[in-house]
């Protein structure tokens, strides 16, 4: 079965640090699909990042970088000079040809960005 | 602007009760998705329709039905057969889940449902 585990349920960093969230997955097959997604107190779910599994070159959005370990099955997102704003629940996310290309997706993990 | 509406923002439901969840999107996307979240979990799939007229059942249809006759709408029926109702619910859509495989998911703001 196809899964996804993300190892940290909670994490605090000060304001302005770097921080990582790990996220790693189980999957058969060669090309699929990476997300993370935050959701902040307000519950609304946002695209934070995106990434091709076919593709080695890291994706990056301003802030947001991912490392993603193809042999390792391994996504972390990294989150450069942390703002009070990256306060939430971030969710990683993936699905193939397998999955339906339907989202098999993470328990989440809470990051707070003390002042 | 485009975008996926959930209305209402908050809903109660009395024991024996069906409630109907509105999901309302204007993107022209083809596939549309129902999840429900527990306080400090992850999503779990209801129900998914990937065209008018056909919806398939996710991880935990059992006491939800839904209706795709539009291709903007989605509702959620929340039935008494559901014992536990209480839980954030999200509607989500994509682009046609094949062809737009590297397409997100876009999510609309969410329906808190309690039981009275």
């Amino acid at each position: 079965a196809q899964t996804v585990t993300q190892s940290q349920p909670e994490m605090s960093v000060q304001e302005a640090e770097t921080v990582t969230l790990s996220c790693t997955y189980d999957t058969s097959e060669n090309n699929y699909y990476l997300f993370w997604y935050k959701q902040p107190p307000s519950r609304q779910m946002i695209l934070v990042i995106r990434q091709e599994a076919y593709k080695q070159q890291n994706a990056t959005e301003n802030r947001f970088s991912v490392n993603f370990q193809k042999a390792a099955k391994s996504f972390s997102l990294k989150i450069s000079d942390s703002q009070l704003g990256d306060t939430a629940m971030y969710f990683c996310a993936f699905h193939s040809q397998d999955s339906n290309y339907q989202l098999i997706w993470g328990a989440g993990t809470k990051l707070i960005i003390k002042p | 602007d485009g975008g996926i509406t959930q209305s209402p923002k908050y809903l109660f439901r009395k024991e024996g009760q069906n409630v109907t969840l509105s999901c309302e999107q204007n993107l022209n996307h083809d596939a549309m998705y129902w999840y429900r979240q527990d306080p400090g979990q992850g999503l779990r799939l209801i129900y998914y329709s990937q065209i008018v007229n056909d919806f398939q059942k996710g991880d935990i249809a059992e006491g939800y039905s839904v209706s795709r006759e539009k291709k903007e709408s989605f509702p959620l029926t929340v039935t008494s057969a559901q014992k536990n109702p209480t839980a954030f619910y999200l509607c989500a859509s994509s682009v046609d889940r094949g062809l737009g495989r590297n397409q997100p998911q876009h999510f609309g703001d969410g329906t808190r449902l309690s039981i009275l």
